[in-house]
């Protein structure tokens, strides 16, 4: 069964380049994984999903080694905005069904 | 706008009354889900939908209760037998499955008392 791995908290300064990682493994190979952002009291948000090597979208990165076995988000030059929760999400097909792995989410803290 | 909403945003209710919260969608997706969140903790899946008159339990589902009677409708109720309901409720929706693009609704957050 995969499981995912994230740290706690991470601490950062605007205008640095944030890298969060989690790890899942025993990933299958037809997994994706996802990556969301929470603000307190609202619900996640996506931010950017992927299934292997690099995507970038117009607010992250996300790198994916060729093992599969962790991910890694990438945020640059964060603001102060980007204070949040960010949970990875692994997907698993299992042939009718679907099991979703959710890490328990690091807490980013911009500071001025 | 499409979007997925929720209500009430709060709710109080005494222990031992069974709760509905409602969640809807306009986004035509084909599949919803119900998550618990609770303080500090991650998302948790109660139950979700693929498909119209169709549901599978999640990770935590014993004590709750859902129905998909139509495409933009996923109701869940917190009954009585469910120990300790207060938490943070949140509905999403994706295109279907295999997508795994979730969108979520502001969430209810419960209270029993």
């Amino acid at each position: 069964l995969a499981k995912t791995t994230q740290p706690i908290s991470m601490d950062s300064y605007e205008g640095q380049e944030v890298n969060i990682t989690c790890s899942h493994n025993n990933i299958a190979t037809n997994d994706y994984i996802t990556w969301y952002q929470q603000f307190p009291s609202q619900g996640p948000r996506f931010i950017i999903q992927g299934y292997k090597t690099k995507v970038t979208n117009e607010v992250a990165s996300l790198f994916i080694p060729a093992d599969r076995k962790s991910s890694t988000l990438s945020l640059p030059r964060v603001s102060l905005s980007d204070t949040a929760v960010y949970y990875c999400l692994v997907g698993v097909n299992a042939g009718n069904n679907r099991k979703l792995i959710w890490g328990l989410g690091t807490s980013l803290a911009v500071n001025p | 706008d499409g979007g997925i909403t929720q209500s009430p945003k709060y709710l109080f209710r005494k222990e031992g009354q069974n709760v509905t919260l409602s969640c809807e969608q306009n986004l035509n997706h084909d599949a919803m889900y119900w998550y618990r969140q609770d303080p500090g903790q991650g998302l948790r899946l109660i139950y979700y939908s693929q498909i119209v008159n169709d549901f599978q339990k999640g990770d935590i589902a014993e004590g709750y209760s859902v129905s998909r009677e139509k495409k933009e409708s996923f109701p869940l109720t917190v009954t009585s037998a469910q120990k300790n309901p207060t938490a943070f409720y949140l509905c999403a929706s994706s295109m279907g499955p295999g997508t795994y693009e979730q969108y979520f609704g502001p969430g209810t957050r419960l209270t029993v008392t």
